[in-house]
């Protein structure tokens, strides 16, 4: 079965830029989706189809995907940032096609 | 817009069988999109369990699709897991979630609050 790997954490100061990958094979020939989760509360879209933002979503919000590793890029990093980000995508390669999720990612605002 | 609300027991015996509901509101459950439950054992990360399209069509996560049965209720406008033979690993925050597609894809949104089920005697 496809898999996702993903940093455990990444730490990163106010005002900076933060990256989060999300790492395939060949994850560049796939469409990945990104959630964000705050402590206690459902997971949100904050990225889908690579690097498209639903409404709502702040610009500061983008995404890339290439080769072996697909990019979450939250730029200006403010505090309520601080959640788990999860990468996706949908898995149609096997003869049991269906969703995978990375194993999450911790950012922590310094 | 479209939002999802779980219900369902809190606790389930070993070897019992888990149930939930996932009422959808704001929108019809006969729109052209699947509806998926995926499930966060506690401090862990996220599991797929499987979808279903109103017409009944179903697909599951190959790893639980042995004990799992996902319906649909058009009339009340909502959508059921059942999860069999559960143990204390089945114990998890569940979520409903519209599943979105396009092209060769799909990603989840909007996702319900979740609702905890513990497996516990």
């Amino acid at each position: 079965s496809y898999v996702l790997t993903q940093p455990p954490s990444v730490s990163v100061a106010p005002g900076k830029t933060a990256r989060i990958t999300c790492g395939g094979n060949n994850i560049g020939s796939k469409s990945v989706h990104w959630y964000q989760q705050k402590p206690g509360q459902a997971p949100v879209l904050v990225i889908y189809y690579d690097s498209d933002r639903p409404s709502g979503i702040p610009e500061r919000f983008s995404g890339s995907n290439s080769g072996n590793t697909a990019t979450l890029t939250i730029s200006r990093v403010e505090a309520g940032d601080e959640a788990d980000y999860y990468c996706q995508v949908w898995d149609s390669s096997s003869d049991h096609p269906g969703v995978v999720f990375g194993g999450g990612t911790k950012l922590t605002v310094l | 817009q479209v939002q999802l609300q779980e219900s369902g027991p809190g606790l389930v015996k070993p070897s019992g069988t888990l149930s939930l509901t996932c009422a959808v509101s704001g929108g019809s459950i006969s729109s052209s999109n699947w509806w998926s439950w995926i499930r966060q054992p506690p401090g862990k990360g996220l599991e797929w369990i499987g979808e279903i399209y109103h017409s009944g069509s179903t697909n599951y996560n190959p790893s639980l699709k042995s004990r799992v049965t996902i319906s649909v209720d058009k009339s009340k406008n909502q959508f059921s897991l059942k999860l069999s033979s559960v143990t204390a690993a089945d114990t998890a925050v569940y979520y409903c979630a519209r599943s979105r597609r396009g092209g060769n894809s799909g990603w989840f949104d909007p996702w319900g609050q979740g609702t905890l089920v513990t497996v516990s005697s």
